[in-house]
């Protein structure tokens, strides 16, 4: 069973960066994309961007795009998730994910899930 | 950009059925992926591909998904269900998710 295991709680200060990571068990780190999402405090979940550790190959939510930059480690299993030019705006839970793109249909586009979720990992920042 | 949306609470009974819309333009020609989000947890995975479950999810979990609508239902809703639910599809290169949908049971 694949698990996600995600870096400890980050306090920043605004204008800072944070850089979050997310190891991976097992063998198949290559094999699928690695997805981010946050959450703030009593909010929804915002899809922040994924990467494919085997092509490198990225998307990130336009949101983000410029202020987010998503890498991996594939000889440690491991994706990085780092946020710069940080606000009070960014605390949150911030998860990694594993992107399935399972297939693509004539009728539906893409089959694309998220199957296994770490644990989050809590950012907080403030002055 | 495309967009899901999702009431923002739905209340049942227990031992009722609970169902949870959720709306986007011609929402049938995506696949939906269905979340349940406990408190302080993770989300996990409960529905995908419209109407699959993964290993380990129960039999009262089921989704359909026509028109613009996915629908999560939740038959014999018991108290431990009582939870976020959140609806997901691909568009574009990316990830949409709905806004949430607090079950109370």
């Amino acid at each position: 069973q694949v698990q996600l295991v995600q870096s400890g709680a980050e306090v920043k200060k605004p204008g800072a960066s944070v850089k979050v990571s997310c190891k991976a068990s097992g063998n198949t780190f290559t094999n699928y994309d690695i997805n981010w999402v946050r959450q703030a405090t009593g909010q929804g979940l915002e899809w922040m961007g994924w990467i494919n550790p085997n092509s490198g190959n990225r998307g990130y939510a336009q949101k983000f795009q410029g202020r987010v930059t998503m890498t991996t480690n594939t000889s440690i299993s491991t994706g990085y998730m780092e946020v710069s030019s940080l606000t009070s705006e960014d605390t949150a839970v911030y998860y990694c994910a594993r992107g399935i793109s399972a297939y693509y249909s004539p009728g539906k586009g893409w089959l694309y899930f998220l199957d296994v979720w770490g644990q989050g990992t809590t950012v907080i920042v403030s002055s | 950009s495309y967009e899901l949306t999702q009431p923002p609470s739905v209340s049942v009974s227990p031992g009722q059925t609970a169902s949870i819309p959720c709306s986007g333009d011609k929402l049938g020609l995506k696949y939906a992926n269905w979340f349940q989000q406990q408190p302080g947890q993770s989300p996990v995975l409960v529905i995908y591909e419209d109407t699959k479950r993964p290993s380990g999810i129960p039999e009262r979990f089921s989704g359909s998904n026509s028109g613009n609508t996915a629908t999560l239902t939740i038959s014999g809703t018991q108290a431990m269900d009582e939870a976020d639910y959140y609806c997901q599809a691909w568009d574009s290169s990316t990830v949409i998710f709905g806004g949430g949908t607090k079950v109370t049971v």
